[in-house]
Formats: C-alpha cells, structure tokens, sequence
C-alpha cells in the first residue's frame, strides 16, 4: 500500500545552523508534497508544498527539493530559530485523477529542537 | 487565509457515553473533509473522507458503526465517537479541502483544524 518513510525522527541543532528532514514515498503517481509543522496540542499547519512538476520551492528560510525518479522529497530550514522548534510531518497525496484529489499519507514526523 | 474550526477543543467522558465532534470550514465552503486520529507521539492517520451530502468512506480499521460521521453540509461535518472507551482517548483532527483551483485557495490540498483532545475516563 501507498507509504511514506520519513527520517530523522528526532533532530537537535543550534540555532542558527540548518536543518534537513528527508522522506521517501512509496507511490509513484503521487504529485503533490506538503510539510506541516505541528505545534503541541495543535492542528498542523502548511509551512510550504511542492508539486511533482518542479524541483524545488523556497519561500525565505524554507526550502523543499524533490527527485522524482528517486521518489525522495526533502526540508531544508535554514538559519533556525528556537521558534522553529515543533514537529514536522511529511505528506504526499495519494492522487485519483485531478491534481487536488486522493487522500494524504504522512510520514512518522520529526521532532526538531533548536537550542539557543 | 482559509480557517477550520473545531469544537469542542477537549473533551471529558465516561466509559460508555457517545461524544460528537464539529468541524467548521469558516470561509469556504468543502466538499470534502477529512477526519484523522492522532496518538501521542504519532503521525496523523486518516480514519475517513467525509464528502457533503453522500456517506463517508473509511479507512481500513476503522469502524464505521463506532465513528459516525455526517456532512450535512458545505461547511460543517461531524464525528461522532460512539459507546466511547478508554482506548478511543486520542487527539482528532478533521480537514477541509478548498474549492479546486479557486484563488486564494489554488494549489492546496488541504486546511486542518485545531484538532479535539478527547479523554474517556
């Protein structure tokens, strides 16, 4: 069945230094990649997305990049700030037709830490 | 930006009782939403698509009899956990998709809710 595996499953770096999670998806008609942060005890939120016909998206401090071939989709966070600190899932959406169809499968989450 | 809403935000019941959960799309009205169940620590996994007007579909493993859901209308579906036990305390999180290809919604798959933390004593 569809899956996506996504690693680390704990992060801890320095503020100020970059922070890369990783997932891999099991689908290959799988076209659209979004990353949630996740608060403790809220909903998650839409940091940024990416479709299977682009490479690469960056919005600021945040960047996604993904193989298609590989089936490998990644977040950079760049510059991190404590406040980045919160739980990030990975999803890819499981596709039936138009690109806005289908259902999302998330990836097991990673708990990033920044330290002062 | 697009908002849902849930209600209520945490819940306390008894062993036995039923519990109904809301989720509210505020400013665009979904077709379609999703209902999902967060344990601690752990990824969200989809229990249901919920499309207005036609009966939900669940996921494999999940009891349709025991997790009622109604989408009465555009902008408001329901979760209703019946005859509640211990092992159904977790967080619920519902998500509404926006109109297709309509700005300022084009593009995303989804808008999630604040999530329901329900505790069955």
């Amino acid at each position: 069945g569809e899956n996506v595996e996504q690693h680390p499953s704990t992060l801890s770096v320095q503020e100020g230094d970059s922070a890369v999670i990783k997932c891999t998806y099991s689908d290959s008609a799988s076209n659209y990649f979004p990353w949630y942060k996740q608060e403790l005890g809220k909903g998650p939120q839409l940091i940024i997305d990416i479709r299977s016909n682009v490479g690469e998206k960056k919005d600021q401090r945040i960047a996604v990049t993904l193989n298609k071939t590989a089936k490998h989709f990644s977040l950079h966070i760049t510059e991190t700030q404590p406040e980045d600190s919160a739980v990030y899932f990975c999803a890819a959406l499981v596709s039936h037709g138009s690109s806005n169809t289908g259902k999302l499968i998330f990836g097991q989450g990673t708990t990033l830490q920044v330290k002062p | 930006g697009a908002v849902v809403s849930q209600h209520p935000s945490r819940v306390i019941c008894k062993s036995g009782t039923s519990v109904k959960i809301e989720c509210r799309s505020l400013d665009f009205q979904a077709t379609t939403m999703f209902w999902y169940r967060q344990f601690p620590k752990q990824s969200l996994m989809l229990m249901a698509t919920s499309n207005e007007g036609s009966k939900a579909t669940y996921e494999q493993g999940v009891e349709k009899d025991k997790f009622l859901i109604n989408h009465a209308s555009l902008t408001l579906s329901t979760l209703t956990v019946t005859s509640a036990h211990p092992e159904d305390s977790s967080f619920y999180i519902c998500s509404a998709r926006p109109p297709q290809g309509q700005p300022p919604y084009a593009g995303v798959s989804q808008y999630f809710g604040p999530g329901t933390r329900l505790l069955v004593l």
